[in-house]
């Protein structure tokens, strides 16, 4: 079945440190592919997504390439600030018969100090 | 505009009871999931829902747990009988097609917590 694997956390980084956070995926097809962000007290909510190979979405400073040839959607940021503290969810949608229900990640844990 | 809401947004029950978690949806919007985040784990797929009609209810985790949804728009989720393991935070999302490269808008969440 589809599946997703995140990095294990916690992450704690300074201010201004490069973050990177792995996601790797096994599904059928071409699934497409997200980040959901679930910040201190507040609902889950996207960051980005690519809906195909090769394609790179981007928000806030936050970018994700969907590499087909390695199945991974790695998400990074150059300069981290402590605003960017929260849960990190990798997810897929796989379509066709999955009717674009979400596959997640167990989710990554940052913490940014100032 | 108003996004998906969720009620009650926290539900503490005894074993044994039945519990009705409920879902506003984004106007609009055809179709319908239910989700579940124990904690410290990701969120499980439970139902989805395209109009009023549940094609996929693969992720239900036994015959305890029903939902329905009614005049495309609110949703109903039921458990019956409930059991610690039902402890969790529960989330309703919405998105205009169900399709895979539809945006998920979530709601808040119902923390349920089965003494």
């Amino acid at each position: 079945g589809d599946s997703v694997t995140q990095m294990e956390g916690p992450v704690t980084l300074s201010e201004e440190a490069f973050l990177t956070i792995n996601c790797t995926y096994t599904a059928t097809g071409y699934p497409s592919l997200f980040w959901y962000v679930q910040y201190p007290g507040e609902g889950l909510q996207l960051l980005l997504k690519a809906t195909k190979a090769d394609d790179k979405g981007s928000n806030k400073g936050f970018e994700a390439t969907y590499r087909k040839e390695t199945t991974s959607f790695h998400l990074e940021k150059g300069s981290v600030q402590v605003s960017d503290s929260a849960v990190y969810f990798c997810a897929l949608s796989a379509g066709g018969t999955s009717y674009g229900k979400l596959t997640f990640g167990q989710g990554t844990i940052l913490t940014v100090h100032p | 505009g108003a996004g998906v809401s969720q009620s009650p947004s926290n539900k503490v029950t005894e074993k044994g009871k039945d519990v009705e978690l409920r879902c506003d949806p984004i106007s609009g919007h055809t179709a319908l999931y239910w989700y579940r985040q124990r904690l410290g784990q990701g969120l499980e797929f439970l139902i989805y829902f395209q109009g009023n009609s549940a094609p996929d209810k693969s992720g239900l985790p036994s015959d305890r747990f029903s939902a329905e949804r009614t005049g495309e728009s609110v949703s109903t989720l039921t458990i019956q009988r409930t059991q610690q393991e039902d402890s969790a935070v529960y989330l309703c999302a919405s998105s205009y097609f169900g399709t895979s490269t539809d945006t998920q808008y979530f709601g808040p969440g119902t923390r349920l917590t089965v003494l």
